[in-house]
């Protein structure tokens, strides 16, 4: 059965830093989607960013960013130039690509706090 | 309204009653998926519909819950005889489809249930 991990419960950045979150996932499968998610106190969960395995290249958004390294089943998340806004729960998320089924399995969340 | 709506938002019961909690998705959307959310946890899958049908519903605890989509847009999640341990935040989820897109999760804010 696939798992997602992410083995730190909170992380603190500096306003303006930068931050890595970490994720590591397990799955037999060579075709799948990566997400993260980030929910904040309102509870809303929105899409940060998303990865397709069979791409090599890592995506990017603004200031989000991955490091993707399929051979480790590592996810890795890089916020840069953070801001107050991104302090919240965030997800990593795993969902195959093909047959099967296609539910999404996250894990347990990383607690981001922003600090001033 | 554009988003995923849920309702209630929050619904307080006492043990033993019968609950339901109602997802309208995202119109066009043809996936909705249930997640329960426990505080400090990740979404624990619960069930997803393709359509009307259950797609994969590996993820109902138990005999006690149950989730129907009978015109393929509203689904309703349905708790008998509550415990105490059905506490959480239940959270509905839809997409454009589980196959052929890019695989994003748009979701409600979720109905918080608080069994007495």
């Amino acid at each position: 059965a696939q798992t997602v991990t992410q083995s730190q419960p909170e992380m603190s950045v500096q306003e303006a830093e930068t931050v890595t979150l970490s994720c590591t996932y397990d799955t037999s499968e060579s075709d799948y989607y990566l997400f993260w998610y980030k929910q904040p106190p309102s509870r809303q969960m929105i899409l940060v960013i998303r990865q397709e395995a069979y791409k090599q290249q890592n995506a990017t958004e603004n200031r989000f960013s991955v490091n993707f390294q399929k051979a480790a089943k590592s996810f890795s998340l890089k916020i840069s130039d953070s801001q107050l806004g991104d302090a919240a729960m965030y997800f990593c998320a795993y969902r195959r690509g093909t047959s099967g089924t296609y539910k999404y399995i996250f894990g347990t969340g990383t607690r981001l706090k922003v600090l001033a | 309204g554009a988003g995923v709506s849920q309702t209630p938002s929050n619904k307080v019961t006492e043990k033993g009653k019968y609950v339901e909690l109602r997802c309208d998705p995202i119109s066009g959307h043809t996936a909705l998926y249930w997640y329960r959310q426990s505080l400090g946890q990740g979404p624990e899958f619960l069930i997803y519909f393709q359509g009307t049908g259950a797609a994969d519903d590996s993820g109902l605890p138990n005999d006690r819950f149950f989730a129907v989509r009978p015109e393929g847009s509203v689904s309703t999640l349905k708790i008998q005889r509550t415990e105490r341990g059905d506490s959480a935040v239940y959270l509905c989820a839809s997409s454009l489809s589980v196959t052929g897109n890019t695989g994003e999760l748009f979701f409600g804010e979720g109905s918080r249930l608080t069994v007495l």
